[in-house]
Formats: C-alpha cells, structure tokens, sequence
C-alpha cells in the first residue's frame, strides 16, 4: 500500500509568482484535502476535494485553488503569490470524506516566498 | 473562538512520567477527534482516533472524550524522549464536508 506522496519537497518562488503542487493520495484513498501549516502553527484547511470536485473551502482567497483526477492525485495552485503564503502544505488524502475516516498525511512541500 | 484549542506548551515532564495534553472544542456537532504526532519539520501522523465519549488505549496511549464538556485529552504513560514532539488536536466538525480542524498544537518536551 503506498502512502501520500507529494512535489516537490522544497521551493522557493519569488513575490507575483505562480505555483502548483502535487499529491498522489494512498492507494483506495478517494478523497484529498490540503492544509497550509505556517511555523508554528496548526495546519488550516484550505479545501477539500472528493470525486472530482471542491466540496469544502476554508478561509482561503480565490487565487488558490485545486484539481482532482480521476485517479484521485490533486493539485494545488497558488497564484499571485505573497510573503504570508510561506509555509508547509500539507496535503492529505482519506478513505472517504465521511466523519469517521482518518487523515493520511504527504510528507507536504515547503514553499518559501521572497 | 477557535474551533479547536489547545495550549501551546511547552510541556516539559520527566522521562517515565505520565503527560497530559489537553484539548477543547466549540462545534457541539463535531463526532470524531483526533491526536495527532508532528516531529520538527516532519508531516503529522496520527496517533488516536476516538469517536465516542470515554476512554481508548492503545499502548502507552489513552484518549479520552467528554463530549458534554466538549473536552478531549491524550495521556502519554511512560513517557520517552522519543515522545518529544507536538500533539496535535483534530476535530472533524459537522456540516456536509466534514472538514478536520486543528490545534495550534503542544510542544511536549520529554527529558532524560
């Protein structure tokens, strides 16, 4: 069984600039969500996506935004991009978006913005 | 309010002592929670589910829940210096989605 794998690991981007990250969910995982962890906070939930579609947002600006595939891998895509928006994301895939079912985490992507 | 609050720490205890962590939340609706475990740098993994009110063990691990006071803990017995981390508390709140919502999480500090 594989686990949540995303990319990169590590980026640096420059103020204005666009980014997208990838995830790969855990094998019979249909349902991804993605989280934003800044130094020394909690991850926030940015959105969550389950067959295909954005079926739940946080408290996130429009310029990011997301995809799910059909075999459940996800991207996350971040444009205009701003000193704040530095921080681990954390992307996180479940059985199903019922209540019960658990979050697998990827070992998330840093993204550093100057 | 923050939907999930915990206290930042540090919590420092002796290793082989018992650690408590702590953890409230606002939405009366939320059904699951869960503990997770965040290394330095490294992506949480989890540790506990609970979904009902009481206890569950898992090893040196107890959660417990008390949904009538919207208060959920995790004890660490025993405690290792390899337990050093920050525990992490997670709700699942209600509403069609079921977003997970987090703590800011407590640094535990686990001395030799």
């Amino acid at each position: 069984e594989t686990g949540v794998t995303q990319s990169p690991t590590h980026l640096i981007k420059t103020r204005g600039q666009q980014v997208t990250l990838r995830c790969s969910s855990q094998s019979g995982h249909n349902t991804v969500s993605w989280y934003q962890q800044a130094l020394g906070q909690g991850p926030q939930f940015i959105f969550q996506y389950y067959r295909e579609e954005e079926n739940g947002r946080g408290n996130f600006p429009p310029r990011f935004s997301g995809l799910q595939f059909p075999n459940y891998s996800s991207e996350l895509n971040v444009n205009a991009l701003e000193l704040d928006d530095s921080a681990l994301y954390l992307c996180a895939s479940s059985r199903d978006r019922d209540g019960a079912n658990v979050l697998t985490f990827g070992a998330g992507s840093r993204l550093t913005v100057l | 309010q923050k939907e999930v609050e915990q206290n930042s720490g540090p919590l420092s205890v002796p290793e082989g002592a018992i650690a408590s962590l702590n953890c409230t939340y606002s939405d009366r609706g939320s059904q699951s929670f869960f503990w997770y475990r965040q290394y330095s740098g490294k992506s949480p993994e989890l540790i506990m589910s609970i979904y009902s009110n009481g206890d569950k063990e898992d090893g040196r691990f107890t959660a417990q829940l008390n949904k009538a006071s919207q208060y959920v803990s995790l004890l660490i017995r025993d405690s290792q210096p390899s337990d050093s981390a920050t525990y992490l508390c997670a709700g699942r709140g209600s509403g069609g989605y079921q977003k997970v919502t987090f703590g800011i999480g407590t640094k535990l500090q686990v001395i030799p």
